[in-house]
Formats: C-alpha cells, structure tokens, sequence
C-alpha cells in the first residue's frame, strides 16, 4: 500500500518549457488535489477534483492545467513554464462524506524554474 | 470562505519541555473537522491530531493533545515532553462539512525547533 505517490521528486525547467507532474493514489479515494507550497504561505490548492471526472479550480489555478484521468490518478501540467511556479508541488486525496477525512499527501515535487 | 490563522511563525522549546502552538479559524459553519499536520525536513506531511467539532472532549495523541474552544474558534496544540524529533514545520487544518469540493484550508504553518 503506497499511498500517494508523486513523480518526478525533483525537476528543473526552463522558463517556457512545459511538464506534467504526475500523482497517483491506490486508497481508492474520490477526491484528489493540488497544492503548492512557498514559504511563509502554507498550502494554497490549485486544482481540485472532487470524483473521476471532475475538476475545479482552486485558489491559484493560472498557469496550470489538470487532467482526472481515472480514479487513481490526477496530472497536473504546467503548459509554459515561469518563475513564479518555482515552489514545492504537493498532491493529496481524501475521501468524501460526513466523517473525519483527513488528507493524505504525497513526498512533494520541487520544482524550479529558471 | 474559511481562514485559518497561525499567527506563530516560529517557535522554539527546551527538549522534555512542553510547548503549545496556537490556531484560531474563521467559519459559520456548525459542523466541521480541524486537523494538525507535521512536515519534517523530509516534506512528508503527517497527520498529528484530530478533532471533530461536535465532541466537546479534546483529542489526545500520546503527547499530543489539542484545546479546542469551540465558542472562540481556537484549536491550538499542546506537545509534551518534546523530542529532538518534533522539530518540524506544524500546519492547523480546517476541514468544511459542505462539500463544494474545496473542503480543506491550511494556516500558513509554524516552524518549531526543538533545543536539545
């Protein structure tokens, strides 16, 4: 049982390239997020999909694009890379209902843009 | 929308002495669930604690344990005994109950250093 898994752990792009970052959960969760971290500002969600097949915008979605693929995984893509995105990359999932469902997240991806 | 303030940045305890970290939320809302994280150096972010909002007991966890006030939207948390391994960056997390499928929003975090 893996969890939430992330890949790439670490990546370098030059501003204007694009990539995909990609997360998988094998919890059978419905709802999986995106996040990115910078200092001083905590978690801010980016895109958020609720079940397979849907997805939303958070509170800081421009400049990225996401794609539900199935259940277990949720992509995240950065279509022309700039500065700003340079920060910590976490994907989450959880399931949904009345109960106590926490988050469970993935190592992170640091993602640096130049 | 919620927000959830940590109004600590940084914090700092003599190891085997306790400290409480402090988090205040803003909701309408009767019913939801407030979360602790810890994030090591290693990024992993781990779930400390617990609380649901329609129980008035307070959550413990070994030597963690939380005081929430529900009336006065605070939920901080208490770590005793404090080890070389607490030193992390601690995250207050609020969870709604409506689901609109933004449920979960994070406090900007205090980084807690362990002195041995």
């Amino acid at each position: 049982n893996a969890g939430v898994t992330q890949t790439p752990k670490f990546q370098v792009l030059k501003t204007g390239q694009s990539m995909t970052l990609q997360c998988a959960q094998d919890m059978n969760h419905n709802s999986m997020y995106w996040y990115r971290q910078d200092p001083g500002m905590g978690l801010r969600l980016i895109y958020y999909s609720a079940s397979e097949g849907t997805t939303d915008k958070g509170e800081v979605p421009n400049g990225y694009n996401v794609s539900r693929l199935n259940k277990r995984e949720f992509s995240l893509r950065l279509e022309s890379a700039a500065p700003s995105q340079t920060s910590v990359y976490f994907c989450a999932s959880s399931e949904t209902g009345t109960h106590a469902y926490e988050q469970y997240f993935g190592p992170g991806t640091r993602l640096t843009v130049t | 929308a919620q927000t959830v303030t940590q109004s600590q940045p940084e914090m700092s305890v003599q190891e085997a002495e306790t400290v409480t970290l402090s988090c205040t939320y803003d909701t309408s809302e009767s019913d939801y669930y407030l979360f602790w994280y810890k994030q090591p150096p290693s990024r992993q972010m781990i779930l400390v604690i617990r609380q649901e909002a329609y129980k008035q007991q307070n959550a413990t966890e070994n030597r963690f344990s939380v005081n929430f006030q529900k009336a006065a939207k605070s939920f901080s948390l208490k770590i005793s005994d404090s080890q070389l391994g607490d030193a992390a960056m601690y995250f207050c997390a609020y969870r709604s109950e409506a689901w609109d499928g933004n449920q979960f929003y994070f406090g900007t975090g205090t980084s807690l250093t362990v002195i041995p």
